[in-house]
């Protein structure tokens, strides 16, 4: 079964850039790679997603390898707000499951 | 709106008891899930609905019970849970189940088990 690989936590400086990594080397050509965010006392909210290119929106950057065994999330200037816990997560076409990472402590320093 | 509504939001039960969750969206939405969320942990998939039909029961205990009685409510009702059943029970909807279909969460309901 594919799974994603995060780092338990990151620190970084308020308005800063934040590069959030994720290893899923055993996704398949299926697989979408969805992040989540979860801020305290709060259920997850979606950030961004994509298959195969580079991904942008208001809220953040998707970038994903070229042979799609890793992506990195980028919060281009991150404030107080955006302290919280990021999933990374696969979903294969056809299957309601999302195979969730166990998450990244996002610590703002201001 | 993109809203799920969840009832109550903090819920204590005993052993004995019988109670009900609950949890809305009006977004037109036709596949709804209830996730099981243990503290430092990433959610678990319970129950998905897709079109008010159970697609997904992931090998849940029968003491959770889930229903759909139309496509904007989801309940899930609790009987004779342990103590091991406390968490935060979070719902949420996507337009159809699509892989690329974005879930909206609710809050959740933190429930203890005494």
């Amino acid at each position: 079964d594919a799974k994603t690989t995060q780092p338990n936590s990151m620190e970084s400086n308020e308005e800063e850039p934040v590069h959030l990594p994720c290893n899923h080397s055993t996704i398949s050509g299926t697989d979408y790679i969805h992040w989540y965010r979860q801020l305290p006392s709060q259920g997850p909210e979606y950030v961004i997603h994509g298959l195969t290119s580079n991904v942008n929106n208001r809220m953040a950057s998707l970038a994903i390898a070229e042979d799609r065994k890793s992506s990195t999330l980028i919060l281009h200037r991150a404030t107080l707000r955006d302290a919280a816990v990021y999933y990374c997560i696969l979903r294969d076409r056809g299957n309601y499951q999302l195979i969730w990472g166990a998450g990244t402590k996002l610590i703002i320093k201001p | 709106d993109t809203e799920v509504t969840q009832t109550p939001k903090h819920l204590v039960m005993g052993m004995t008891n019988k109670k009900s969750l609950k949890c809305e969206q009006h977004m037109g939405h036709r596949a709804m899930y209830w996730y099981k969320q243990k503290a430092k942990k990433p959610p678990e998939l319970m129950f998905v609905y897709s079109y008010e039909k159970l697609s997904i029961n992931e090998s849940v205990p029968s003491r959770f019970s889930p229903e759909c009685p139309n496509s904007s409510l989801l309940n899930l009702h609790l009987h004779a849970l342990q103590p091991e059943d406390s968490a935060l029970y979070l719902c949420a909807s996507s337009q159809e189940g699509r892989s690329a279909d974005t879930q909206y969460f609710g809050p959740g309901t933190r429930l203890t088990v005494l």
